[in-house]
């Protein structure tokens, strides 16, 4: 099973400032990962795929790179509304996992 | 627009069996993979079981394998998990995905708002 470590568990922010987030798998992935934002007592939401194409919908200020075995969620000017949990997934081998999540919080 | 609707979650006793189900809506259900990821409280996100267009494909999660079943009803549009033999870890919110593309991509693009099971004495 591939194991995708999130860091920071958490990040303390204000509106406004640059948010990185990484995720970092056990064993290359390839490209084959993903990130979705959820935000409490909702669904998860697809906001990246193939570790650099934006979702359907999703605004440009979230961007995604990396490759193998590293990888990297910014956002590139908090808005209020991106304060939330983000997770990392990858599909390249069977079981999909996620990773633990990281949680963007305001400062 | 892209809906799915679980229900069947609920209070179950150590041992007990529930069935959850998918209604699904705004696309053509017959021609994507589905899944079931579940988020304990406070927990994290765990994928659960993959079911593909035809039911041709099936995987599980260790955690569940032997214990739950995935099936699909796409004359019904509909998804389901039986649950079997249920332990206090499986206590979540149960969510159906869709896949996001129609050659499963293993991404889950539109989600369901969850169905909570609780397994306690």
């Amino acid at each position: 099973e591939i194991v995708l470590t999130q860091s920071p568990v958490t990040l303390s922010l204000s509106p406004g400032q640059r948010a990185t987030l990484s995720c970092r798998a056990s064993q290359s992935v390839s490209s084959y990962l993903a990130w979705y934002q959820q935000k409490p007592g909702q669904a998860p939401r697809l906001l990246i795929y193939d570790a650099s194409n934006r979702a359907t919908g999703i605004p440009a200020r979230f961007s995604g790179s990396g490759s193998g075995t590293d990888f990297t969620l910014t956002i590139s000017s908090l808005e209020p509304e991106d304060f939330a949990v983000y997770y990392c997934q990858q599909r390249s081998n069977w079981p999909l996992t996620f990773g633990g999540g990281t949680k963007v919080e305001i400062k | 627009e892209v809906q799915l609707v679980e229900s069947g979650g609920g209070l179950v006793q150590p041992g007990g069996s529930l069935r959850l189900s998918c209604a699904a809506s705004g696309f053509t259900f017959s021609s994507y993979s589905m899944n079931w990821v579940r988020q304990a409280p406070g927990k994290g996100l765990e994928w659960v079981s993959y079911i593909s267009s035809s039911s041709s494909t099936i995987y599980y999660a260790d955690s569940v394998k032997g214990r739950f079943t995935i099936s699909r009803d796409n004359a019904k549009n509909s998804l389901y998990l039986q649950m079997n033999s249920l332990r206090d870890e499986d206590t979540a919110v149960y969510y159906c995905s869709k896949d996001a593309g129609s050659s499963s991509s293993g991404w889950h693009d539109s989600w369901g708002q969850g169905s909570l099971v609780t397994v306690s004495s």
